[in-house]
């Protein structure tokens, strides 16, 4: 079965400094897909970013950028330049191609320090 | 317009209790979810439909009954309410995440408290 595991309960950083959450997964499947979800206080699901397995140039988004080593099985989030605003719980997400299931790690929550 | 709506956004009811939350999706998926959000943040899949069948349905009692009359909306029935069902539901939908740069669109949650 596929299993998703964030290590970080929770991580604080100060505003304008980096981050770095870390997701590791496991499965047996070949095509698969990894998001990374923010749930601010407000329990609205926001996707942050997305990388799909079989492209190995790391997704960026803006301030957010992702590590993906594919045979660690590792999938982190790192957020420059960190505002007030990213201050939230953090999920890491995979979806199999096989088994076209969403599921999602444990949550990291992030605080940001004015 | 809300992508993924979800009612009610608060539900509070007794044990013993039978209660639906409704969620309609206006994008056009497949594909549409109900996850479990308990105090502690675990967000858990529960079941998955595609096209108004059910694909997925992951160890949940069968006091829980979702119901797809269409595949824009995806209902989910509660019979006998218990205190360990209190938590956030959310519904979610998507088309095919293997395709394109796809994600899947979340509701806003239902917090349903039993007591």
């Amino acid at each position: 079965a596929q299993t998703v595991t964030q290590s970080q309960p929770e991580m604080s950083v100060q505003e304008a400094e980096t981050v770095t959450l870390s997701c590791t997964y496991d499965t047996s499947e070949s095509d698969y897909y990894l998001f990374w979800y923010k749930q601010p206080p407000s329990r609205q699901m926001i996707l942050v970013i997305r990388q799909e397995a079989y492209k190995q140039q790391n997704a960026t988004e803006n301030r957010f950028s992702v590590n993906f080593q594919k045979a660690a099985k590792s999938f982190s989030l790192k957020i420059s330049d960190s505002q007030l605003g990213d201050a939230a719980m953090y999920f890491c997400g995979y979806y199999g191609g096989a088994t076209n299931k969403l599921i999602f790690g444990t949550g990291t929550l992030l605080a940001v320090q004015p | 317009d809300t992508a993924v709506s979800q009612t009610p956004k608060y539900l509070v009811t007794q044990m013993g209790n039978d209660k639906s939350i409704k969620c309609e999706q206006n994008l056009g998926h497949d594909t549409m979810y109900w996850y479990k959000q308990d105090s502690k943040k675990f967000l858990k899949i529960m079941f998955s439909y595609n096209n108004k069948e059910l694909i997925i349905n992951e160890t949940v009692p069968n006091r829980f009954s979702p119901k797809s009359p269409d595949k824009a909306h995806l209902n989910l029935h509660i019979n006998s309410l218990e205190l360990g069902d209190s938590a956030v539901y959310f519904c979610a939908s998507s088309q095919d995440l293997t395709g394109g740069n796809t994600e899947a669109f979340f509701g806003q949650g239902t917090r349903l408290t039993v007591v």
